[in-house]
Parts: structure tokens; C-alpha cells; sequence
């Protein structure tokens, strides 16, 4: 148990759908992060928020709008996404150097 | 351009044995490096770091070495296990206030019984 939770761990959209991916992590830290994973690729940061501040935005594109409430949640809204999308995307936490992660959430656009 | 390689996607490897994994990098202005393991259906886990202020650091049977002339830096496994078994990214930074890490794509370990 990580302590860093994703829901939904499977989603499959149409690319006119709307959906949101939940992040919950109840370890006091203070930086949430979204990454994505593509088949054969780097992990990708997307996000970093710190504080609920956003402080990095890794040039994604504005059909992944991410929402931090609390130092405890973090959302990642999606729109319009295209079938390059499908990855697995991963939520983080951090309080110093060492990232810890959720278990993803398998996301499939057709 | 991927800043953090890790050029062997996959690795065998006899119980009891070494495991090699390695990871190379191209900023010169990465400090601090960090392996993950992952579990399929998991995400990654932390297993080891190092700063740039060191060239080793060793953690039970797990041992980073860094290369900062080289730009290269190895996880040693030893002895390895079948539970060993997962992929492994290396993941380096700047600047550890940024919170920004820069990953490899994996290299999938298996160790064989």
C-alpha cells in the first residue's frame, strides 16, 4: 500500500466524451504530480502542483485540464482526447526528493 | 531528445546472480538520480537514490554507482531474486526543489529460478 489512490484504474472514452481521473493521497505530502506513460516511451510529467499551486505544466495540451483542491486530491479533467491519448496515467505525491506513486489508470480512447 | 536512456529493454538473469542495470544521461546539470521498480498493474515504487556528491551508495542488496564523468549510472542487484523481477526506470533531476524528474523508458528484469 503506497498510500497514493487513483480511481477509476480502467477507463475506455469516445473522443466526445468527458471524464475525470481521481488522485487521493493521505501521506501529508505537499506536491501532487501527473504523469503519463505511453507504450515504448519515457514517463512524461505533465503537471506538478505544490502547495495546490500549479508549478509546472509540461507543454500538455489544454484538452488535459488538471484541478488541485487540496493538498490531498488531485483531478485530471478530460475532453476531446484522441486515440494517441491512450496510456496509462499515473498520479505521485512527494513531500522531499522520493516520488511516491498510485497504481495508474489505464485509459483507452477510441 | 531523451535526456535519460536506458538502452537494454530487458534483461535475464540467474537467481543467486548479479543484475546490471544501466542508465545513461546527457544533462550535465542532473544531480540527483533515483531507481524505481514497478510491479505490472502497480506503480512505481522508490528503490534507491544517489546525489551527485557521491559515487555509490548502497542500500541491502541494492547499489547505485554514478559516473558523473561518464554520464552513466548502474543499479547492482546482488544476489538477485525471482521477487526481483519487474521493470526498472532510472529517473534524474536538476534540482530536487523543482520536483521536476526527468525518466527512462525501462529496462523489464527477469530473474530466473
Amino acid at each position: 500500500e503506497t498510500g497514493v489512490t487513483q480511481t477509476p484504474r480502467h477507463l475506455v472514452m469516445g473522443m466526445t466524451n468527458k471524464k475525470s481521473l481521481k488522485c487521493e493521497q493521505h501521506l501529508g505530502h505537499n506536491a501532487m504530480y501527473w504523469y503519463k506513460q505511453s507504450a515504448k516511451k519515457p514517463l512524461e510529467l505533465m503537471f506538478v502542483y505544490n502547495f495546490k499551486e500549479q508549478t509546472e505544466n509540461n507543454s500538455v495540451p489544454s484538452r488535459f485540464s488538471p484541478e488541485c483542491p487540496n493538498s490531498s486530491h488531485l483531478f485530471l479533467h478530460l475532453h476531446t482526447l484522441q486515440p494517441e491519448d491512450s496510456a496509462l496515467y499515473l498520479c505521485a505525491s512527494s513531500k522531499e526528493d522520493e516520488q511516491f506513486f498510485g497504481p495508474g489508470t489505464r485509459l483507452t480512447v477510441l | 531528445d531523451q535526456q535519460v536512456k536506458q538502452n537494454s529493454p530487458s534483461l535475464s538473469v540467474q537467481e543467486g546472480r548479479i543484475s546490471i542495470l544501466n542508465c545513461d544521461y546527457t544533462n550535465s546539470m542532473f544531480d540527483y538520480f533515483l531507481w524505481y521498480k514497478k510491479y505490472p498493474a502497480e506503480g512505481p515504487t522508490f528503490l534507491i537514490s544517489i546525489s551527485s556528491i557521491k559515487d555509490k551508495n548502497e542500500d541491502g542488496r541494492f547499489t547505485v554507482f554514478l559516473n558523473k564523468s561518464a554520464k552513466h549510472l548502474s543499479l547492482h542487484i546482488v544476489p538477485s531474486q525471482p521477487g526481483d523481477s519487474a521493470v526498472y526506470f532510472c529517473a534524474a533531476s536538476s534540482d530536487s526543489g523543482t520536483y521536476k524528474y526527468i525518466f527512462g523508458t525501462g529496462t523489464r528484469l527477469k530473474v530466473l529460478a
